[in-house]
């Protein structure tokens, strides 16, 4: 199936600092991307979807200036996050939308941030 | 709000069937019904999706009842891999709307 790759896997930084993750299609084209967050024992939700060459779209409740997206190309959109606290330690989650083919999404591996 | 029920958790004997109920009742006439699992630390994984027809490939089978308000995914040969955490999602196919996860079922196979 398609593959979804997202880097880092895991990283640790020091609040106030910023933290970017790379999430890449690397066999297809994706026009949109989804970012997701996943805190302990929880569900996955929603923070935005990322659509190539255009501004992200947000879920209620998420901060645009403190995670920003940025979708350049149609293979890798980016989630910065802008100092970071330790309340943003999460497992973030990337999915890609096939543009071609199946059009169906397909997930990332993740990246651990945890914020000191 | 997840638009499908799911019980919470379920454990299952190595090399047994795992049977996985949900239940989509407000389902509609173009929403397919998708499967997903999430093992510890990973992204979701695909399993299958079906409309109406049973549905089944390497991973699983789909049993879609007549009436499309309940489907049972089964993993017809459990093994310790697949314990996960099992997420049914009713989407229509393809479409650009964001996937909406629920809490999902946590299968526990044991040895």
């Amino acid at each position: 199936g398609a593959v979804v790759s997202q880097h880092p896997s895991r990283v640790i930084c020091k609040s106030g600092t910023s933290v970017k993750i790379e999430c890449r299609s690397l066999d297809f084209q994706a026009t949109t991307m989804f970012w997701y967050r996943q805190f302990p024992k929880k569900s996955l939700m929603l923070m935005a979807t990322s659509n190539e060459g255009s501004k992200a779209t947000y879920e209620q409740g998420v901060e645009k200036d403190k995670f920003l997206i940025n979708h350049a190309s149609l293979t890798l959109s980016t989630l910065t996050v802008t100092s970071a606290h330790p309340e943003d330690s999460s497992f973030y989650i990337c999915s890609a939308r096939d543009l071609g083919g199946s059009r169906e999404q397909y997930f990332g591996p993740g990246t651990r941030l945890t914020v000191t | 709000d997840a638009k499908t029920t799911q019980p919470t958790s379920m454990d299952c004997a190595e090399g047994r069937a795992a049977n996985l109920p949900c239940n989509h009742s407000t389902i509609s006439g173009n929403e397919y019904v998708y499967w997903y699992r999430q093992i510890h630390s990973q992204g979701p994984q695909y399993i299958i999706h079906g409309l109406k027809n049973n549905e089944t490939n390497e991973m699983a089978s789909l049993i879609i009842t007549e009436d499309r308000k309940s489907s049972t995914l089964i993993l017809p040969h459990a093994t310790l891999r697949d314990t996960a955490v099992y997420y049914c999602i009713v989407r229509v196919q393809g479409g650009s709307e964001k996937l909406v996860f629920g809490k999902g079922t946590k299968l526990t196979v044991n040895p």
